[in-house]
């Protein structure tokens, strides 16, 4: 156990609609990563928090956006949901967001768009 | 661009030999470098890492990783595999220039069989 909790495990849903992604990091951790799996794509990097700012951004789309909160959680939203965009999605945590840190993954939320 | 490759996306082995899955870098740079390992229906876990020092990486589980700088590679090794080692690995990497964030590339990632 990582100590990342992600929620919900599993999403079936609707092309068009929105879903709410949560994640909740390590304790102590202040930098939270979002990440998406899927079979052609890969493990792609989509955006970082760190102490409720955003700090970088990887390949998002626009329709997709996330933010953290002062308790440090933080929440991917996706909107008009497209067949292409059923994935895994990943959260991690980890203490500083510095170059060469560990970061600590989530199980993962398994987003299925119909 | 940052990129990282791994030979192979599947690499089968029999119980008790050698593990080894290749991954090579990209930059003129050497980057922090990682190993992590993904089970069925799980998150990622590191292996190890690379940062400084030692070329020779120890991580859990009996996996080892060498890098080497005239070869932008670090390779991950195994001496004897165990079926409970059967999953996806990823080797990933972050540049050493100082930004104001960690941007870690993962590579495509090597499935690996451990055959009885």
């Amino acid at each position: 156990d990582s100590g990342v909790t992600q929620t919900p495990k599993h999403l079936i849903t609707a092309t068009g609609q929105r879903v709410t992604l949560r994640c909740s990091p390590r304790s102590g951790d202040l930098s939270v990563y979002w990440y998406q799996q899927s079979l052609d794509q890969g493990l792609q990097f989509l955006i970082q928090y760190y102490n409720g700012e955003e700090r970088a951004k990887g390949n998002i789309l626009e329709r997709f956006s996330a933010q953290q909160f002062p308790d440090l959680h933080s929440e991917l939203n996706l909107s008009s949901l497209e067949l292409g965009d059923s994935a895994l999605y990943f959260c991690a945590s980890s203490v500083t967001g510095t170059q060469g840190g560990e970061q600590y993954f989530g199980p993962g939320t398994r987003l299925t768009v119909t | 661009a940052q990129s990282v490759t791994q030979l192979g996306s599947h690499v089968s082995v029999s119980e008790g030999a050698l593990v080894l899955l290749r991954c090579n870098y990209s930059s003129s740079v050497p980057p922090y470098l990682f190993w992590y390992v993904q089970y069925p229906n799980q998150g990622l876990q590191l292996l190890l890492k690379y940062t400084t020092g030692a070329t020779l990486v120890k991580g859990i589980n009996g996996f080892e990783a060498e890098f080497k700088k005239s070869e932008t590679s670090f390779h991950l090794t195994k001496p004897s595999a165990h079926m409970s080692d059967a999953a996806e690995y990823f080797c990933a990497v972050s540049d050493r220039v100082k930004t104001s964030y960690d941007k870690v590339i993962f590579g495509p990632g090597t499935s690996l069989s451990v055959i009885p």
